[in-house]
Order: C-alpha cells, then sequence, then structure tokens
C-alpha cells in the first residue's frame, strides 16, 4: 500500500483482556518495528521483524506481550491479559532495509485504553 | 547507553516567529540523528537528518546542523507558520543496540498561532 496501516485505530478494552493489533507495511519493506508511546513518554521500541531473521524482542516489557510477522508482511502485537499500564498509543513503522539510515514511515497507531 | 533528550513543551508561538527546539544526545560513536515530526492524527514522519559531525539536514524551510561539540541536533525555523504546529521528536540511530533502533526524545509540541 501507499502507507503503513495499522488498525483499529482506537481500541478500549476491559483489564484482564487479550487484544490484538495490526500493522500493514508499505509493500517491499523488508523491515517492521512496533513502539509504544505513552503519554509524556518517548518512543519506546517494542520489536524488530528483519526479512526471514529471528525477531529482535529486546524491547518487549513482559511475556504478556508477543508479536509476529506472517509471510513477510502483515504483523500482529498481541497482549495477553491487559492492565492499565499498557495504556498507550503503539505505532509500526516500516523500512526499506533495516539499517536505520533508511529513515522508518510510521502508521498512525492503535491508541488503546485498559479500564 | 545512549540517549534523547528534548526540550519540554508545549511551545507557543506567533506566526512568523523564529523556531528553536533543543535537542541534546549521549551516545558513543558517531550516531545519525534525525528530528521526525508529527501532525494531529497522523503517523511520524521522517522531516531531516544528519549522519556525520558539521552535516546540516534541511527540508521544509527547518534546519539542524549536527554539534559533536556540544552534543546537539536544535531544530530551526526562521518563520514558523499555523501548518506547521506538531509534535516533533528528535532520534538518534543507536551507535549501542545495533544499527535498526531508533532512540527517540519525548517529543515537543509547538503550537502556532495566526
Amino acid at each position: 500500500g501507499a502507507g503503513v496501516s495499522q488498525s483499529p485505530s482506537n481500541k478500549v478494552t476491559e483489564k484482564g483482556k487479550d487484544v490484538e493489533l495490526r500493522c500493514d507495511p508499505i509493500s517491499g519493506h523488508t523491515a517492521l518495528y512496533w513502539y509504544r508511546q505513552s503519554l509524556g513518554q518517548g518512543l519506546e521500541f517494542l520489536i524488530y521483524f528483519q526479512g526471514n531473521s529471528a525477531p529482535d524482542k529486546s524491547g518487549l516489557p513482559s511475556d504478556r506481550f508477543s508479536a509476529e510477522r506472517t509471510g513477510g508482511s502483515v504483523s500482529t502485537l498481541t497482549i495477553q491479559r491487559t492492565q492499565q499500564e499498557d495504556s498507550a498509543v503503539y505505532l509500526c513503522a516500516s523500512s526499506f532495509r533495516g539499517s536505520a539510515n533508511y529513515g522508518y514511515t510510521f502508521g498512525s497507531g492503535t491508541r488503546l485504553t485498559v479500564v | 547507553g545512549d540517549s534523547v533528550t528534548q526540550m519540554e513543551g508545549p511551545v507557543t508561538l506567533s506566526e512568523e516567529a523564529f523556531l528553536t527546539i533543543n535537542c541534546t544526545y549521549t551516545a558513543t560513536g558517531y550516531p545519525s540523528l534525525f528530528w521526525y515530526v508529527q501532525y494531529p492524527g497522523e503517523g511520524l514522519q521522517l522531516l531531516l537528518k544528519a549522519t556525520k559531525a558539521d552535516d546540516k539536514g534541511s527540508n521544509k524551510g527547518f534546519e539542524a546542523t549536527y554539534r559533536k561539540e556540544t552534543t546537539s541536533f536544535h531544530l530551526e525555523k526562521g518563520s514558523v507558520q499555523v501548518s506547521d504546529s506538531a509534535v516533533y521528536f528528535c532520534a538518534l540511530k543507536g551507535t549501542t543496540s545495533g544499527t535498526y533502533k531508533y532512540i527517540f526524545g519525548t517529543g515537543t509540541r509547538l503550537k502556532v498561532l495566526a
């Protein structure tokens, strides 16, 4: 597609429920990243996918968070047993290659509110 | 580890005023530096970048110069417009955590009044 598409744009969920956030990167971009933007905070790196390599999961804050990327394209970020501190905007980005010298293209994000 | 510090906002200016948003960084080696902009309801967009000391990045009237001696990358614009109202993020390409991860500042909200 023309840009990075994320869905849903907004999600309100009850504490303890599981949620799935979707990211559809730009066609041909081999690298995909998830970041989290909390109120008053910078962007926090979560996970990185590059082609068929094993993903870098070093930024995932707990084992309740997981992500997968199917067929080298669409990615799903899953948060199990959501907590109120998970409330944030979850941003997905893609780039042509993994090197950060290629600028990221970000999606508009999914605003997650846990009540 | 590597880090980026931005001036806190919000910054409120009148149209045609001069803009400076301060950004300093801590990193080993020679990181690349970036400014991203987030307009209301949109994703982050790359505004400009500089990959080595003394480089000047520029785009849409915005400029930033990579100053290694002061570890700074301040964003400037000579005459802001209402349409520049957005959140601006300073970022560096991490030198200690691989080449693919950006480290972002907390963002500075700019509001330009007509």
